[in-house]
């Protein structure tokens, strides 16, 4: 199995612009989680899906971030507009449950200018 | 939310048994305890879960106290490629309805020295 795939490695924008971060998560596989990390703020679990529906999206920063999970081998976050602030690097993972392991993709590295 | 707290670093040496400890003193009913471990520019790997006594694989073992309020990630014989950083998790989710957002320990920066 290839594993979480996360596409792109890295991006880098300009303040203003639009970004959108892609994820393939592992097939069979029925959760699907974002994640952002910062030196500041460490891990913070953004947005929780399981069968394709949005469950938890308390970690929504704010309305400018959006994520989708369209079928179950596909979801986006989108940030829009793009601010400094959202440097970060992005993590997408997937589970079989909720509860069970989960299997991290390599990270979006993000730089807004 | 169950906050957790860890130390920021530790230090050992080679072929040393390590233990890290999680406090996460409002751990729910439902809630599970896992241990990732991470390296630079990578994702988070798992490496043990459980809820509560103790649970061993062929990696680590997890003590977890009858309060669950504690948890200590052992590490037996470690290596130079052992280094990393460690996070505990705790929490639980539900497949429907609202959830319980996980929440990632700071992160404790395990360094092992020759």
């Amino acid at each position: 199995d290839a594993g979480v795939i996360q596409s792109p490695r890295h991006e880098v924008t300009e303040m203003g612009q639009e970004v959108t971060l892609r994820c393939k998560p592992i097939s069979g596989h029925n959760s699907l989680f974002w994640y952002r990390q910062t030196m500041m703020r460490g891990l913070e679990l953004l947005i929780y899906f399981n069968n394709n529906v949005p469950i938890d999206d308390s970690g929504m920063p704010e309305d400018r971030f959006s994520a989708k999970m369209p079928n179950a081998s596909f979801s986006t976050l989108k940030i829009q507009p793009s601010e400094p602030r959202d440097s970060a690097v992005y993590f997408c993972a997937s589970s079989r449950q909720g509860r069970e392991t989960q299997y991290f993709g390599p990270g979006t590295r993000l730089l807004v200018l | 939310l169950a906050k957790t707290t860890q130390p920021i670093s530790m230090d050992s040496y080679e072929g040393q048994e390590v233990n890290i400890t999680c406090s996460h003193n409002n751990i729910a009913t439902n809630d599970y305890i896992t241990w990732y471990q991470q390296f630079p520019s990578q994702g988070p790997r798992f490496i043990i879960q459980g809820y509560k006594t103790k649970v061993t694989n062929e990696v680590a073992s997890l003590f977890i106290p009858a309060d669950r309020k504690s948890s200590t990630l052992s590490l037996p014989r470690v290596s130079l490629s052992d280094t990393a950083v460690y996070y505990c998790l705790v929490g639980a989710l539900i497949s429907s309805g609202s959830a319980r957002q996980l929440t990632f320990g700071s992160g404790t920066q395990l360094t092992v020295l020759p």
